[in-house]
């Protein structure tokens, strides 16, 4: 089935570490999107990409970091200078248009 | 930068009863979107909207594209318990280089009870 794949689940960071989480999407959509989403508030996009090998920041960018070798994969890197990491990140993507966003099921990060 | 105030912030409903939500920005918006968040899961998209004044139905739920493109509105009628969760809208603004790039409200979080 087409659709977006977000893993892990669940991920736990220890103290001065990167971690990485992985998107990939078979939907052949040209972009894609993170967000961070923390309890009370909207969704936070933090990067996105609009083409492979291209990428811009978002609202909430400092802290993160992000590749796009592949038209499938977009992923994440929380790193040690994001100091409030704990939070549900969600990635997206979206068609040609740009207009639709659709998510995957979202990476709970929680440090130790 | 664009901002979107969604309201109210939660609902508690009994089963049976219409639910009203709203998002507005301080900005001209050419797309709204609503979607249901589920607890632990990704946001799905509900409904669509492109054009000022535009009303669409999916199945109980109905949204409106406010003609000063400033507001949206969403309904669902006669809840039922898998209703409950979080409504999100969220917006695009007019042109610019805001390629999909979309501004989310804060939500508003649905229970019901049976």
């Amino acid at each position: 089935d087409g659709g977006i794949t977000q893993s892990p689940k669940y991920l736990f960071r220890k103290e001065g570490q990167n971690v990485t989480l992985s998107c990939e999407q078979n939907l052949n959509h040209d972009a894609m999107y993170w967000y961070r989403q923390d309890p009370g508030q909207g969704l936070r996009l933090i990067y996105y990409s609009q083409i492979v090998n291209d990428f811009q920041k978002g609202d909430i960018a400092e802290g993160y970091s992000v590749s796009r070798e592949k038209k499938e994969s977009f992923p994440l890197t929380v790193t040690s200078a994001q100091k409030n990491p704990t939070a549900f990140y969600l990635c997206a993507s979206a068609g040609s248009r740009g207009e639709k966003l659709f998510f995957g099921s979202g990476t709970q990060l929680s440090v130790l | 930068g664009q901002q979107l105030n969604q309201s109210p912030q939660s609902m508690f409903i009994q089963e049976g009863e219409d639910v009203s939500m709203n998002c507005t920005s301080s900005s001209i918006f050419n797309t709204w979107l609503w979607y249901k968040q589920d607890p632990g899961e990704g946001p799905v998209l509900l409904i669509a909207l492109y054009k000022a004044g535009e009303l669409t139905s999916n199945g109980r739920l109905t949204a409106q594209f406010g003609i000063t493109r400033k507001d949206s509105f969403l309904n669902i009628s006669a809840s039922i318990p898998s209703d409950v969760g979080i409504y999100f809208c969220a917006g695009r603004g007019a042109g610019g280089t805001s390629y999909g790039k979309l501004t989310f409200g804060q939500g508003t979080i649905l229970t019901v009870h049976p």
